[in-house]
Order: structure tokens, then C-alpha cells, then sequence
């Protein structure tokens, strides 16, 4: 039973273009929402995070909008660059208090920006 | 400051072998998480270390895997009488206190043959 969903396997971009990377999550329990980036033969390397009391969340060229009501979160690169190429994972975790928990992760979406 | 890491980087055994895969994490971190990814998959939480509290072991997927964190630093991830359903991308990822963002190693590619 997948608790997080991200259902494209993979996404083309154009140089220059806005990649939009979806994620859907079932558990109503989920509070903090992280996205992370994987190149091949590395593991995954932070890229941006979102705490339920908000609705959107920016850091340069990568913005995080999360939807509670639909159980939906976004990960927005503008403008998408070659470098951005690589697997990127949805996650989440329940108990926002401080207290580490363990991360609920997605299968991950291959993006290839074009050059 | 170094990162996570994590030996092997590659192992290949026989089925029916034991493995021991190892994870250093950031000095200081003491929370850590033993996770694998199998091909076409997300990751899957195997194990969590807090302090000197008793693991969350709930990830687990039988009792031929187990994990200890000796010091409550170094920890081995132990695969008894491997299977190749066994074969996949062991990751450790350690966090600070009080924090969110885990911090991930390179992971472990281990392939049951």
C-alpha cells in the first residue's frame, strides 16, 4: 500500500522550462513533506521541505506548494537547467514536533531537462 | 565535515551467505535510519536508531536482517542466509537532534546471486 504516490515515472523538460514534479499521499498522519534529488550511484541529497502549516515554500529556482485538502504536493524548478537531471523522491513524515521520524518515501520521477 | 558514509559500495555474495554492510554517520548526528531501495522502487525503511533508545525495528522485513549501533555511532546492517529478493541498494541516513532533514550516504549495491 503505497503511502505516497507519485505516479509518472519520468518527465522531459526543455532547458530554460518550469519542471513540475507531482506527489499525492494518503496518510492524513503525514505533517512534513521533503523532496530529494538522486544521481545515479549517490545517494539522495536534501532539496526542499514543507511543514503542513504552510502552503508554499521557496529556496531559489525550487518551490514546494502543498495542497492538504487534496492530500497533493508539488515540486516546481523554474527555469529547469541540465544539471537538474536526475531521480527525484517525494517523502514524508508524521510528528512535526522536532522529533526525527522516520520518512515515507515515493518511487521517485527520473526528470531529463533537454539542453 | 564528512558526510555519511558507507562500506562496501559494492558487494556481491551467494545466496545463502551473511552479509554485514556498515554505515558511519555525521559526528554528532544521533538519530539513524537504515533504508533499501529494490530496482523500480521508492525507499523502504528498514530500521531507526535514537540514542539509547530500544531501535524501531517495524521495517524489517524477516528475521534474517537485524542492525546494531554500537556507541551510538557506527552501525552494521546484518543479512543472514541471503536470498536474492535480498539483492538492492542499502542507504543510511543519519539526522541532528531536533531535526528533520536526513542526510543520506552513498548507499550499499548488494547483489545476491
Amino acid at each position: 500500500d503505497q503511502q505516497v504516490k507519485q505516479n509518472s515515472p519520468s518527465l522531459s523538460v526543455q532547458e530554460g522550462r518550469i519542471s513540475i514534479l507531482n506527489c499525492d499521499y494518503t496518510n492524513s498522519m503525514f505533517d512534513y513533506f521533503l523532496w530529494y534529488k538522486k544521481y545515479p550511484a549517490e545517494g539522495p541529497t536534501f532539496l526542499i521541505s514543507i511543514s503542513s502549516i504552510k502552503d508554499k515554500n521557496e529556496d531559489g529556482r525550487f518551490t514546494v506548494f502543498l495542497n492538504k485538502s487534496a492530500k497533493h504536493l508539488s515540486l516546481h524548478i523554474v527555469p529547469s537547467q541540465p544539471g537538474d537531471s536526475a531521480v527525484y523522491f517525494c517523502a514524508a513524515s508524521a510528528g512535526n514536533t522536532g522529533a526525527n521520524s522516520k520518512l515515507t518515501f515515493g518511487k521517485g520521477i527520473t526528470l531529463s531537462v533537454r539542453p | 565535515g564528512a558526510g555519511v558514509s558507507q562500506s562496501p559500495s559494492n558487494k556481491v555474495t551467494e545466496k545463502g551467505k551473511d552479509v554485514e554492510l556498515r554505515c558511519d554517520p555525521i559526528s554528532g548526528h544521533t538519530a539513524l535510519y537504515w533504508y533499501r531501495q529494490s530496482l523500480g522502487q521508492g525507499l523502504e525503511f528498514l530500521i531507526y536508531f535514537q540514542g539509547n533508545s530500544a531501535p524501531d525495528k517495524s521495517g524489517l522485513p524477516s528475521d534474517r536482517f537485524s542492525a546494531e549501533r554500537t556507541g551510538g555511532s557506527v552501525s552494521t546492517l546484518t543479512i543472514q542466509r541471503t536470498q536474492q529478493e535480498d539483492s538492492a541498494v542499502y542507504l543510511c541516513a543519519s539526522i541532528a537532534t531536533g531535526r528533520q532533514t536526513q542526510y543520506f550516504g552513498p548507499g550499499t549495491r548488494l547483489l545476491v546471486l
